[in-house]
């Protein structure tokens, strides 16, 4: 079964509006999530590490403002993308770390913004 | 810092024929590398993994790669193309120092089966 859900897996909003997105880890508890992107036809930028009860570290050019990352419990991560644009339409994509094991992915969550 | 170089972002094969895909990698330090597949709308799904020890590395669906250390290279081969197996495949490297597990990922190989 899934280890790891996206919550919405497609989402459409308008623009200057924001969007929250939820990564669950339903297998383990996991105190660090990762969020990328994905353009269309391109490979996976990592925007930012986070970590349970602690800031997340974003990776450099990713506006921490613009994405706010929530990592609130050990099995639970949220991504907003505060005041949306069309160029921030994209799939975001969860993962979770198990330690000494693998990262698990998420479904994804597609993103337009009108 | 560590990077990886897929070779070819397009690969077209014949049902049953050979599936050869090209990772090289480039790391400081002895690396852990992973091949990914995505289907189209969804995340990406683990095909195997390479950390220490044998430098063949079985996956599932009948896939599997060699570390080269000499040629830095870690090839993903499957004997037989079945249309399912058309997909992205992405190569990805991460440093074996714990704690250090950020994934940095190839540009991506789209592979088309020819029936």
């Amino acid at each position: 079964g899934a280890v790891v859900s996206q919550h919405p897996s497609w989402v459409i909003c308008k623009s200057g509006t924001s969007v929250k997105i939820e990564c669950r880890s339903l297998d383990f508890q996991a105190t660090t999530m990762f969020w990328y992107r994905q353009f269309p036809k391109q490979s996976l930028m990592l925007m930012a590490t986070s970590n349970e009860g602690s800031k997340a570290t974003y990776e450099q050019g990713v506006e921490k403002d613009k994405f706010l990352i929530n990592h609130a419990s050990l099995t639970l991560s949220t991504l907003t993308v505060t005041s949306a644009h069309p160029e921030d339409s994209s799939f975001y994509i969860c993962s979770v770390l198990r330690r000494g094991s693998e990262q698990f992915f998420g479904p994804g969550t597609r993103l337009t913004v009108l | 810092a560590q990077s990886v170089t897929q070779l070819g972002s397009h690969v077209s094969v014949s049902e049953g024929a050979l599936v050869l895909l090209r990772c090289n990698y480039s790391s400081s330090v002895p690396p852990y590398l992973f091949w990914y597949v995505q289907y189209p709308n969804q995340g990406l799904q683990l095909l195997l993994k390479y950390t220490t020890g044998a430098t063949l590395v079985k996956g599932i669906n009948g896939f599997e790669a060699e570390f080269k250390k000499s040629e830095t290279s870690f090839h993903l081969t499957k004997p037989s193309a079945h249309m399912s197996d058309a997909a992205e495949y992405f190569c990805a490297v991460t440093l074996s120092n714990f704690g250090n597990e950020k994934l940095t990922f190839g540009t991506g190989t789209r592979l088309t089966i020819i029936p």
